[in-house]
């Protein structure tokens, strides 16, 4: 089973539509992130949260919002898309425990949002 | 802005021979640098890091080198597979926090 696993895989849905991409880990890590990914552009990030009670803004967070339900689920919701919001989506997860020292990032395989 | 830049989008290298991506940052607060390998419908895996207080970082057939002075930071692969096709990111981050950017991503292909 991975340990990052987002949901749905692929999705496509109309503008103006709620959508909701679900984030769930079971490598006990505390930190997580949304990115996006365009062509062109790499991944640039939405939203992150170190813990349960923690969630910060990236550079792209505008039209979008997050939820942290516990350590291991993170949320990322679309209140009302637009089809600039078609990208892939990635859910990563990452340990603090080494304090100082960043840790690389764990990726999930990612969700295809097409929003017509 | 982008802040970590790869100018080369793609990259064709026949086997066994070594190939050479680079990336480019402008943040001199930057001081962990990563490389990413992501494969078609999957999500990036980590292959290699370096700290800004080293120039060299290896593991096995890949090797990162760090030129801060430049800004710049190459990722060698010796020698290069073809199960190393994929598109490789670069990512650079500031200590004090832990938001990692990307770049553009180049695509590898090693040809048999």
């Amino acid at each position: 089973d991975a340990d990052v696993t987002q949901t749905p895989r692929n999705r496509i849905t109309k503008t103006g539509k709620r959508i909701m991409l679900e984030c769930s880990q079971t490598k006990g890590h505390d930190r997580m992130y949304w990115y996006r990914q365009d062509p062109g552009l790499g991944l640039r990030l939405i939203y992150y949260s170190f813990d349960v009670k923690d969630i910060n803004k990236g550079e792209i967070s505008d039209g979008y919002s997050v939820s942290r339900q516990a350590q291991a689920k993170f949320s990322l919701s679309l209140e009302s898309a637009i089809p600039n919001q078609t990208a892939l989506y990635f859910c990563a997860t990452s340990d603090s425990r080494d304090s100082g020292v960043n840790q690389p990032q764990h990726f999930g395989d990612g969700t295809r949002l097409s929003i017509l | 802005d982008q802040q970590v830049k790869q100018n080369s989008p793609s990259l064709s290298v026949q086997e066994g021979r070594i190939s050479i991506l680079n990336c480019d940052y402008t943040n001199s607060m930057f001081d962990y640098f990563l490389w990413y390998k992501k494969y078609p419908a999957e999500g990036p895996t980590f292959l290699i890091s370096i700290s800004s207080i080293k120039d060299k970082n290896e593991d096995g057939r890949f090797t990162v080198f760090l030129n801060k002075s430049a800004k710049h930071l190459s990722l060698h692969i010796v020698p290069s597979q073809p199960g190393d096709s994929a598109v490789y990111f670069c990512a650079a981050s500031k200590n004090t926090g832990n938001q990692f950017y990307f770049g553009t991503g180049t695509s590898l292909t090693v040809i048999p």
